[in-house]
C-alpha cells in the first residue's frame, strides 16, 4: 500500500497563477483533510471531507477550494496564488468509527509563491 | 486564544535519558482527544500516541507514554531511553470536533527535540 500520496512534491508559482494539488489514498478511508504548515508553526486545517460528496471549511479556508473527486481523491485548488500561501501542504486521511483513529499524512507539497 | 500550547520551542537531551515534552490544552468540550505526532527532518508526520478524555489510564506505546492530567489540562509526552533517531519536531494536537466521522485537529507549534550522543 502506498498510503497517502501527493503531487507535486515541489511547486513554484507566480502571484496570480492557479494550480491544483492532488492527493490520493489507498486505505479506503472515508475522511480526508488538507493542512498547511508555515515555517516554525504547527499544521492548520484548510478543508476537510467527511465522506465522498461532502466538504467543509477548516480553520483557514480563504483563498482555497477543494474537490472530493471520489473516495480515493481529494484535491486542493489555489485560484489566484498569493505570497501568503507559501507553505508546505499536507493531505491526510482517516477511518471513521473509533475516535482514537489517527490521521495518516502524505509526504507534503512545498509551495513557493513569488 | 491558543487551544494547544507547547511552551518548549527546543529541548536538548543526552542519549538514553528520558525526556518530557509539555503540552497544555484549552477546551470546554467534555469529549476530546489528544494526539502526539513526530516530524523528522524529512518532513513526514508520524503518529505516536492517543489519549481520550474519558480514558481512565494514561496511554502507552512502546517507549512513548502520555502523562495525562485532566484537571491541569495537560498531556505531556514522555519518551523513555531516548535514541538519536528521536531527534525531530514533536507536535501535540487536540481533536476539536467530529463531523460525520471526520476529526478536526488543532495543532500546537511544536517542540524541536535534539538528542545528543
Amino acid at each position: 500500500n502506498a498510503g497517502v500520496t501527493q503531487t507535486p512534491k515541489f511547486q513554484v508559482l507566480k502571484t496570480g497563477q492557479s494550480m491544483t494539488l492532488q492527493c490520493a489514498q489507498d486505505m479506503n478511508h472515508n475522511s480526508m483533510y488538507w493542512y498547511r504548515q508555515d515555517p516554525g508553526m504547527g499544521l492548520r486545517l484548510i478543508y476537510y471531507s467527511a465522506s465522498e460528496g461532502t466538504t467543509d471549511k477548516g480553520e483557514v479556508p480563504n483563498g482555497y477550494n477543494v474537490s472530493r473527486l471520489n473516495k480515493r481523491e481529494f484535491s486542493l485548488r489555489l485560484e489566484s496564488a498569493a505570497p501568503s500561501q507559501t507553505s508546505v501542504y499536507f493531505c491526510a486521511s482517516s477511518e471513521t468509527g473509533l475516535l482514537s483513529y489517527e490521521q495518516y499524512f502524505g509526504p507534503g507539497t512545498r509551495l513557493t509563491v513569488t | 486564544a491558543q487551544k494547544i500550547t507547547q511552551t518548549q520551542p527546543g529541548m536538548f537531551v543526552q542519549e538514553k535519558e528520558a525526556v518530557t515534552l509539555d503540552c497544555t490544552y484549552d477546551t470546554s468540550d467534555p469529549s476530546y482527544g489528544l494526539f502526539w505526532y513526530k516530524q523528522p527532518s524529512s518532513g513526514e508526520m508520524i503518529f505516536l500516541i492517543y489519549q481520550g478524555s474519558y480514558d481512565q489510564q494514561n496511554a502507552t506505546e512502546g517507549r512513548y507514554s502520555l502523562n495525562f492530567q485532566k484537571a491541569r489540562k495537560s498531556a505531556n509526552l514522555v519518551i523513555s531511553a531516548s535514541q538519536l533517531g528521536d531527534s525531530a519536531m514533536y507536535f501535540c494536537a487536540m481533536r476539536e470536533g467530529v463531523y460525520q466521522g471526520a476529526q478536526k485537529l488543532v495543532f500546537g507549534q511544536g517542540t524541536r527535540l535534539t538528542i545528543n550522543p
